[in-house]
């Protein structure tokens, strides 16, 4: 059975950077094809892909995000983070992380963790 | 702003048919890539309904279906019951955003 669970800071400061962690199990972040996406929704709004790692440490980002976060694995630990950088109020949401499976030809998120709430405020 | 569009609202009566549009463009669903369906419940985390264009994960019940035909894919449920009332996502990738995944903007079933 594959879990996800997310964890950080529920509060953080504008200009303040966010360090998000997703702690899984059930698989392997070594195996070919698989990878582990992050996903936001701002109360009320949509969801919005924001990175995705890759079980051989490609990295993918949102254009619109990508000079701000980072994405990086410990396969050891079953762990994989994501920093953003210089935080604003609008970058309060609810933060998914999600497995991708290996068997599809494209990123398919088919579990997801049950989020956690960041909200930015001085 | 996402680049895969649907409308806000859909709604039915208990075993009607309705359908949610995801329109895209050349770069998305126009050029082949998968479209993905998620299911979320307020409160809660989504879920996938469908996956590769028209596939169902195991558990996901056949009265839902999807389709793509040019640069638009579309989720349909078929006798819609009560508790498919919730929002829908369409996912896809875009090939104009250097390697970039999309989210639809979402669509919010009701049922009447």
């Amino acid at each position: 059975q594959i879990t996800l669970k997310e964890s950080g800071p529920t509060l953080v400061k504008p200009t303040q950077t966010l360090t998000l962690t997703c702690a899984f199990s059930g698989f392997s972040l070594s195996t070919s094809g698989v990878g582990v996406g992050w996903i936001r929704q701002p109360p009320g709004k949509a969801l919005e892909w924001l990175a995705l790692i890759y079980w051989d440490d490609d990295k993918r980002y949102s254009p619109s995000l990508k000079s701000r976060l980072t994405i990086t694995k410990d396969t050891s630990k079953n762990q994989v983070v994501l920093t953003m950088t210089n935080m604003d109020p609008v970058d309060t949401a609810t933060y998914y992380c999600a497995h991708r499976p290996a068997n599809t030809y494209s990123d398919t998120f088919d579990v997801w963790g049950q989020g956690t709430m960041v909200s930015v405020s001085s | 702003q996402s680049v895969l569009t649907q409308p806000p609202s859909v709604s039915g009566a208990p075993g009607q048919r309705v359908t949610i549009s995801c329109t895209g463009s050349s770069s998305n669903i126009g050029a082949g890539y998968d479209v993905n369906w998620y299911q979320q419940f307020p409160g809660t985390a989504p879920k996938l309904l469908i996956n590769g264009d028209n596939n169902r994960p195991s558990g996901v019940p056949d009265r839902f279906s999807g389709s793509k035909s040019g640069t638009s894919a579309s989720l349909a449920i078929t006798g819609l019951q009560a508790e498919d009332e919730a929002d829908y996502y369409c996912q896809s990738y875009d090939s104009s955003l250097r390697g970039s995944n999309v989210f639809g903007t979402g669509t919010k079933v009701t049922v009447l």
